[in-house]
């Protein structure tokens, strides 16, 4: 069965600083890997997606890695602004668990003024 | 193309009613899933259409619940004779995927469920 673990749970920063956000998985054999953002009582937004071939992927301030061998990405966004307080999760697509996505249970991130 | 669209937002029901949901897809995307969202948790599977084929469904998801996607292209989401467990975020993603495994996830904003 595939699981998907994300640390740390809950990070608090000052604006400004860069930080870096984990996501683990237990099976490599996956098709891609995504990363949302979600608010509050709202629903995800997709930030980016690494297919299983890939390396990184950036966009923006957000760079997100995949090192699928050893089964783990992390997404780094740099200067962080108020404004990027939320809850990110990573998704997999596993090959051998059926056509969906198996996600992590989140990162909270609050960036402080 | 306005992205994936649901409705309603919120419900606020009965226990022991009926609700159902709806889910309109981006166009053309031919995978439609419905995830189960808790507070604090992650997105929990429950099931996935490719067109109008019901092709998986979770152990989620248990005999009051039954979803359909009519022609592909929008879907439902039904659950009968709620219980206070099932209150939840119910949310709806697509994808077009053409061959072998998912790409790119686009996901709804939510039904909010509330049995009192």
């Amino acid at each position: 069965k595939q699981e998907v673990t994300q640390i740390p749970a809950a990070l608090s920063v000052p604006e400004g600083e860069n930080l870096v956000l984990n996501c683990s998985f237990t099976d490599s054999a996956i098709y891609n890997l995504q990363w949302f953002r979600q608010d509050p009582g709202k629903g995800l937004t997709s930030l980016l997606l690494i297919q299983s071939s890939q390396r990184e992927q950036t966009s923006g301030r957000l760079n997100a890695s995949l090192d699928k061998s050893s089964g783990r990405s992390t997404l780094y966004i740099a200067a962080s602004q108020p404004g990027d307080s939320a809850t990110y999760l990573c998704a997999v697509s596993p090959v051998n668990y059926g056509q969906n996505f198996v996600f992590g249970p989140g990162t909270r991130l609050s960036v402080l003024p | 193309d306005t992205g994936v669209s649901q409705d309603p937002r919120h419900k606020i029901t009965k226990r022991g009613q009926n609700v159902t949901f709806r889910c309109d897809p981006i166009s053309e995307h031919n995978r439609l899933y419905w995830y189960r969202q808790t507070l604090g948790q992650g997105p929990e599977f429950l099931t996935y259409f490719q067109n109008e084929a019901q092709l998986e469904k979770s152990r989620l998801l248990s005999d009051r619940f039954s979803a359909e996607r009519p022609k592909g292209s929008f879907s439902t989401l039904e659950i009968q004779r709620t219980e206070q467990g099932d209150s939840a975020m119910y949310l709806c993603a697509s994808s077009l995927t053409l061959t072998g495994g998912n790409t790119e996830a686009f996901f709804g904003q939510g039904t909010r469920l509330t049995v009192v």
